[in-house]
């Protein structure tokens, strides 16, 4: 199965200033990583999909960037609402579809 | 705007089987290109995928639970379902239902239900 690796497990960042989660998959997964929010006790929300296509309704401040193994998710300014989990899943190879173990992102 | 719902015992003896349903608004599951999944989280932990029904009716299971799997889909409710036998406390989680769509022949996730938490316990 393909493992997804996610660094750091957990970063601390000012509002108003930039984060870089990264997420390494064991082998290639070509653009099929799709990147999830989740606060606490609510559903994850699907942010980016395809690496780095936003989905519907979310603020151009999340960017996706990757293909292969390396992939990125960066948000340009943090607002208080983005304090939270983040997940990459890839979807390229099943079975099964593996998440990332998260990174807590937090002030 | 596609709606899912979870719902079903929120506690189960060890040994037995755990039982749960989706019920789906805002869409139909037997139309367009969608898988229609079910996908677990521990207190704490990370998000584990269980298995997946296509629009179809076919299905695919995560090996780690294939021997103890079983989702079914009815259409006249609109619901898809999920079986799970030989429960213990390490199958303790909320479940979520969810839906994946075809983008390019790859299906990510993009719709959640609120999830369900079901504990094994005696």
């Amino acid at each position: 199965e393909t493992l997804m690796t996610q660094s750091p497990a957990t970063l601390s960042v000012s509002p108003g200033e930039r984060a870089t989660l990264s997420c390494r998959a064991s082998q290639s997964v070509s653009s099929n990583v799709a990147w999830y929010q989740q606060k606490p006790g609510q559903a994850p929300r699907l942010l980016i999909y395809g690496a780095s296509t936003r989905a519907t309704g979310i603020p151009a401040r999340f960017s996706g960037s990757g293909s292969g193994t390396e992939f990125t998710l960066t948000i340009s300014s943090l607002q208080s609402e983005d304090f939270a989990v983040y997940y990459c899943q890839q979807y390229n190879n099943w079975p099964p579809y593996i998440f990332g173990q998260g990174t807590k992102l937090e002030i | 705007q596609v709606q899912l719902q979870e719902s079903g015992p929120g506690l189960v003896n060890p040994s037995q089987t755990l039982s749960l349903t989706c019920t789906v608004s805002g869409g139909s599951i037997s139309s367009g290109s969608y898988y229609w999944s079910w996908i677990r989280q521990p207190a704490g932990k990370g998000l584990e995928w269980i298995g997946r029904i296509y629009t179809s009716g076919s299905t695919n299971y995560n090996p780690s639970l294939e021997s103890r799997v079983t989702m079914s889909a009815d259409t006249s409710r609109n619901q898809f379902s999920l079986k799970l036998s030989s429960v213990t406390a390490a199958d303790t989680a909320v479940y979520y239902c969810a839906r994946s769509f075809d983008s390019s022949g790859y299906f990510p996730i993009d719709n959640w239900g609120q999830g369900t938490l079901v504990t094994v316990s005696s």
